[in-house]
């Protein structure tokens, strides 16, 4: 089984709103990550938890706040965004080696109004 | 720094076969990946090759690596409609700290 879970699948929000994205995995796997993608782009990486643990921040605004909670939950709350992070919002995990292949969830469609 | 890059577009006919290339920078990559994403939905995890190989045959798919050239290509043989998507070339290298560098990504689109 490699399936990455998300939830919701779409969300729609205005910018004085707090939401959260959830992401969850029953593989075993130590690494999760959160990456966002614009229409027609490439993922972009965000957030890297290693064993629980924040591992990389690519210089995401405060205004994305990750959480782990436990080894197969990922969460990611949303505050005061701007309409210009509408995009897909990824999840992904992956075994404890750096190199191990990361499998991806189906995403959540995120717009803000 | 890494680079990985693409060719935007690509059409064939159904019953074809399709070559997806891809060029990347960095000589130390460990592995590297193809990714299928359909509109809408997240990244499928197609094959993946380890950088000590040449090709890798899983079904209709054919991955070569030509390390010399820093060249990757997929190929999908018996291309179908269902095959149409983006495919994104991806690659790892051990000093990367779990970051996959991804390339543009190729729209397939597969005509009747």
């Amino acid at each position: 089984d490699t399936e990455v879970t998300q939830t919701p699948k779409h969300l729609v929000m205005g910018m004085t709103n707090k939401k959260s994205l959830k992401c969850e995995q029953h593989m075993g796997h130590r690494a999760m990550y959160w990456y966002k993608q614009k229409a027609k782009k490439p993922p972009e990486l965000m957030f890297v938890y290693s064993y629980e643990k924040l591992s990389i921040n690519e210089s995401v605004p405060s205004r994305f706040s990750p959480e782990c909670p436990n080894s197969s939950l990922l969460n990611l709350h949303l505050h005061a965004l701007q309409p210009e992070d509408s995009a897909l919002y990824l999840c992904a995990s992956s075994q404890d080696l750096p190199t191990d292949t990361q499998y991806f969830g189906p995403g959540t469609r995120l717009t803000v109004l | 720094g890494e680079d990985v890059e693409q060719s935007l577009f690509l059409s064939v006919r159904e019953g074809d076969s399709s070559v997806i290339n891809c060029t990347y920078t960095d000589s130390s990559s460990t592995y590297l990946y193809w990714y299928k994403q359909e509109p809408g939905a997240g990244l499928q995890l197609l094959t993946y090759i380890f950088s000590n190989m040449d090709m890798k045959q899983d079904q209709r798919l054919t991955v070569l690596l030509n390390k010399k050239d820093k060249h990757l290509s997929l190929r999908i043989a018996d291309t179908q409609t269902g095959d149409s998507a983006i495919y994104f070339c991806a690659e790892i290298f051990s000093g990367s700290a779990r970051q996959l560098t991804f390339g543009s990504g190729t729209q397939l689109t597969v005509l009747p």
